[in-house]
């Protein structure tokens, strides 16, 4: 079955830090890969995504490309702020498995000024 | 404002009574899903539903129950809830297929059974 391994945290980083959190997945077809972020009270947000091999997700200064040779699909950011502290999810979606959703873990990042 | 929302957002029970969460989305989705969310085990699918009265198990089915009798609405019914459901739940809805496989998620149910 299809499963999304990330890196546990938590992570805790001082404001303009880089971030990197790791993220490697196993799927029997050709996922969709995205990263989900859930602030502290919140439900989940799509951060960004990617639907194939090579593509490069980003969004509020946060990137992650498909890299299916590696099966991996890391999160970074180049200068967090304290507003990036949350919990960030990694996930697919395979159209052969009904489009259902697989989470990692989650990986939650505290970011001090 | 397209949203999914949920009620009730906070519920503390008690073993045995059923209790119902509701869920409801306004932006026509056919997909709509229920998830639990525990520490170190990120969402777990309860189950999902691909249209109106189609409904299906997800990874963690037993003890829930769900219906879909309108498109806009998926209630998560617990009919004697248990301990081991204390969790935060998550609806979520999205269109089946045609290049969109983003979801949208409720805002989240925290449960605690006694």
């Amino acid at each position: 079955g299809n499963s999304v391994t990330q890196m546990e945290g938590p992570v805790t980083l001082s404001e303009e830090a880089f971030l990197t959190i790791n993220c490697t997945y196993t799927a029997t077809g050709y996922p969709s890969l995205f990263w989900y972020v859930q602030y502290p009270g919140e439900g989940l947000q799509l951060l960004l995504k990617a639907t194939k091999a090579d593509d490069k997700g980003s969004n509020k200064g946060f990137e992650a490309t498909y890299r299916k040779e590696t099966t991996s699909f890391h999160l970074e950011k180049g200068s967090v702020q304290v507003s990036d502290s949350a919990v960030y999810f990694c996930a697919l979606s395979d159209r052969t498995a009904g489009n259902k959703l697989t989470f990692g873990g989650g990986t939650r990042v505290l970011v001090k000024p | 404002e397209a949203q999914v929302t949920q009620n009730p957002r906070y519920l503390i029970t008690v073993t045995g009574k059923k209790l119902t969460v509701t869920c409801s989305q306004n932006m026509n989705h056919e997909y709509m899903s229920w998830y639990r969310q525990d520490p170190g085990l990120g969402l777990r699918q309860i189950y999902y539903s691909m249209n109106v009265e189609v409904t299906d198990k997800g990874d963690v089915p037993e003890g829930y129950k769900v219906s879909r009798k309108e498109k806009r609405n998926f209630p998560l019914i617990l009919e004697s809830p248990s301990p081991n459901q204390t969790s935060l739940y998550f609806c979520a809805s999205k269109f089946p297929g045609g290049g969109t496989d983003t979801q949208y998620f409720g805002p989240g149910t925290r449960l605690t059974v006694l």
